[in-house]
């Protein structure tokens, strides 16, 4: 089956900076990759996706890469905020659809932003 | 405006004794998700609905059973919970298209405590 592996675990940035996280996934065929948000005790909400027939997609201040050929996409967030504090999961679908569908999560990575 | 729905928020259950979470949803999708979430973890699916079919996860342990008796409604239902069990239950909707890749929703959660 699918594997997402993601890093890193933390990340400690002072506002304003950039972060970046990074996840590689193992099945070839999956064509979908979403980034979630969970704030302490909430849901996770969706905040970008990507999907395999894009290189890169860009909303404000968040973007998403994506090599197919490495197995390889990125979270970058440009001029961080406090609120952008929470954990992001990246996740990868294995499937086109059908009774198969769901995500992969990799493990999440804790983003504190420091004022 | 809801658009998934779990009650409880908050469970509390003896060990042993089974428990049904709940969940509804108003966007008519025709895929429903339960995850297990523990802390610092990412969320695990336990098993899906898509329309009527149920696909269960390889390594869901027999404990944990669902129903879905219609397209709004899915019920998470725990035989006999463990301390194990203790954890966020979260239930997601997605509606399917060809190709594949759309967005889950997530529901709030229920945290369960068993003692």
């Amino acid at each position: 089956g699918e594997n997402v592996e993601q890093h890193p675990s933390t990340l400690s940035v002072q506002e304003g900076d950039s972060a970046v996280i990074k996840c590689t996934y193992s099945d070839s065929a999956s064509n979908y990759f979403p980034w979630y948000k969970q704030e302490l005790g909430k849901r996770p909400q969706l905040i970008i996706d990507i999907r395999s027939n894009v290189g890169e997609k860009k909303d404000q201040r968040i973007a998403v890469t994506l090599n197919k050929t490495a197995k390889h996409f990125s979270l970058h967030i440009t001029e961080t905020q406090p609120e952008d504090s929470a954990v992001y999961f990246c996740a990868a679908s294995i499937t086109s659809g059908g009774s198969n569908y769901k995500l992969t999560f990799g493990k999440g990575t804790l983003l504190t932003v420091n004022p | 405006d809801a658009m998934v729905i779990q009650n409880p928020r908050y469970q509390v259950t003896q060990f042993g004794k089974p428990v049904t979470l709940s969940c509804s949803q108003t966007l008519n999708h025709n895929v429903m998700y339960w995850y297990q979430q523990k802390s610092s973890q990412a969320p695990k699916l336990l098993f899906h609905y898509y329309d009527k079919d149920f696909n269960n996860e390889a390594d869901t342990p027999d404990n944990f059973q669902s129903r879905r008796p219609n397209t709004s409604f899915c019920f998470l239902d725990i035989r006999s919970p463990g301390l194990g069990d203790a954890a966020m239950y979260l239930c997601a909707t997605s509606r399917d298209r060809p190709g594949g890749g759309v967005e889950q929703y997530f529901g709030p959660g229920t945290r369960l405590t068993v003692t």
